[in-house]
């Protein structure tokens, strides 16, 4: 079976602090794509990011970036220097090679105050 | 390109009534998804489409949704006799390969 976990329900941030989500993922595919999305408060998924299983390269953009471990299943997201514009829910997916569906976790709601 | 449309944006309904959702794919996406939210969870599929065909769907569709997309263009989905618990946020997306998928700002709809 599927599954996406990410533990962090809320953190409350400092504008210009740094950080992470969390997330982890099960899947006895070999072969699958991990994705995060963002959600402001207008509720529109915002893609952010696709990884696909044989490429274990971390990216980064801008303020965004990722890091991808396959020996943990994990694929966890830091923001650095946060902003207010930052807060949101922000959803890890998972797709299998053969699946059609993303498959999300429930989601890390973050706060950035200033 | 223009994203992903959707319509209503919010319905209100009462117990039991039909409603039906529009879903307007970015153009020249052949692959389309409906996906259910409910508050605090991430979004559940619910059907897929590639073209006018509909070669996917979920256990959570049950027999009162159906879902079309003549055409192979927009889509539709209706739920016959609302009940409580359809009350959900309702997405659509769109792709082009299969990959990336990219949401609309969804239906809320709230049955009384």
């Amino acid at each position: 079976a599927q599954k996406v976990t990410q533990a962090q329900t809320e953190i409350s941030v400092v504008e210009k602090e740094d950080v992470t989500l969390d997330c982890v993922y099960e899947t006895r595919d070999t072969t699958y794509y991990l994705f995060w999305y963002k959600q402001p408060p207008s509720g529109e998924l915002v893609f952010l990011i696709r990884r696909n299983s044989f490429d274990e390269q971390n990216e980064i953009s801008g303020r965004y970036s990722w890091n991808f471990q396959k020996s943990t299943s994990s694929f966890n997201f830091t923001i650095t220097a946060s902003q207010v514009v930052d807060s949101a829910v922000y959803f890890c997916a998972l797709r299998t090679q053969a699946g059609t569906a993303l498959i999300f976790g429930k989601g890390t709601t973050l706060s950035v105050s200033s | 390109d223009t994203g992903v449309s959707q319509n209503p944006r919010h319905k209100i309904t009462k117990r039991g009534q039909n409603v039906t959702f529009r879903c307007d794919p970015i153009s020249e996406h052949n692959r389309l998804y409906w996906y259910r939210q409910t508050l605090g969870q991430g979004p559940e599929f619910l059907t897929y489409f590639q073209n006018e065909a509909q070669l996917e769907k979920s256990r959570l569709l049950s027999d009162r949704f159906s879902a079309e997309r003549p055409k192979g263009s927009f889509s539709t989905l209706e739920i016959q006799r609302t009940e409580q618990g359809d009350s959900a946020m309702y997405l659509c997306a769109s792709s082009r390969d299969g990959y990336e998928q990219y949401f609309g700002p969804g239906t809320r709809l709230t049955v009384t």
